[in-house]
């Protein structure tokens, strides 16, 4: 199975800061990676497909960028929604793996 | 748009097997372009994709090697849902459970179903 990889593992900032999250593979997944926060009692929600593919509906301040092992999601300016956990998943094999997730919180 | 609408008991004791069901709205569980996954989350595991179903010209499914098997997912055509059962469960399988629609992101949820396995 390939191993996904977040840091860090929590991350405290304020509304307006600009944030990156890193996601490692342990294997090259080339442009396979999936980003997705989730609130508490929620379901996961899609942001990012594709490593930078912007999902419909997501806000632009979202941005994800990388291929073959090493991924960032980008948040250029935090919204009080934005807090929440974000988890990393790849597509290139099954079985599909997540990471086990960055909670973002208000400083 | 595409709906999920899970169903299914939340308590169920050892030994026995889940059964939960993901109804489908807005979409056909026999579509050519999709699949239809069911994913686990517990503070222990994390995230935990189970398998999926698809329809390529027959039906085809994977599953986890964690959970293969006990695990058994089927599409109902006539009720266009798709099904999980987990059989031989323990306490480590209490878990918030989700159906989802994706082949490669998944880009829609079911709400969740709590299931605790428990005497």
């Amino acid at each position: 199975d390939i191993q996904m990889t977040q840091s860090p593992s929590s991350l405290s900032a304020s509304v307006g800061d600009r944030v990156t999250i890193t996601c490692r593979a342990s294997q090259s997944i080339s442009g396979y990676l999936n980003w997705y926060h989730q609130k508490p009692g929620k379901a996961p929600k899609l942001l990012i497909y594709a490593a930078s593919s912007l999902q419909s509906g997501v806000p632009s301040r979202f941005s994800g960028s990388g291929s073959g092992t090493d991924f960032t999601l980008t948040i250029s300016s935090l919204q009080p929604e934005d807090f929440a956990t974000y988890y990393c998943q790849q597509s290139y094999s099954i079985p599909r793996t997540f990471g086990q997730g960055t909670k973002l919180e208000i400083k | 748009q595409v709906q999920l609408q899970q169903s299914g008991p939340g308590l169920v004791k050892p030994s026995q097997t889940l059964s939960l069901t993901c109804a489908i709205s807005g979409d056909s569980v026999s579509s050519d372009s999709a699949a239809w996954n069911w994913i686990r989350q517990s503070p222990s595991r994390g995230l935990e994709w189970l398998g999926r179903t698809y329809y390529r010209s027959k039906w085809y499914n994977d599953y986890a090697v964690s959970v293969k098997s006990r695990i058994i997912i089927n599409p109902d055509t006539s009720k266009n849902q798709f099904s999980l059962q987990l059989n031989s469960l323990t306490p480590e399988d209490t878990a918030m459970y989700y159906c989802s629609k994706g082949v490669v992101a998944m880009d829609v949820w079911g709400q969740g179903t709590t299931v605790t396995v428990s005497s």
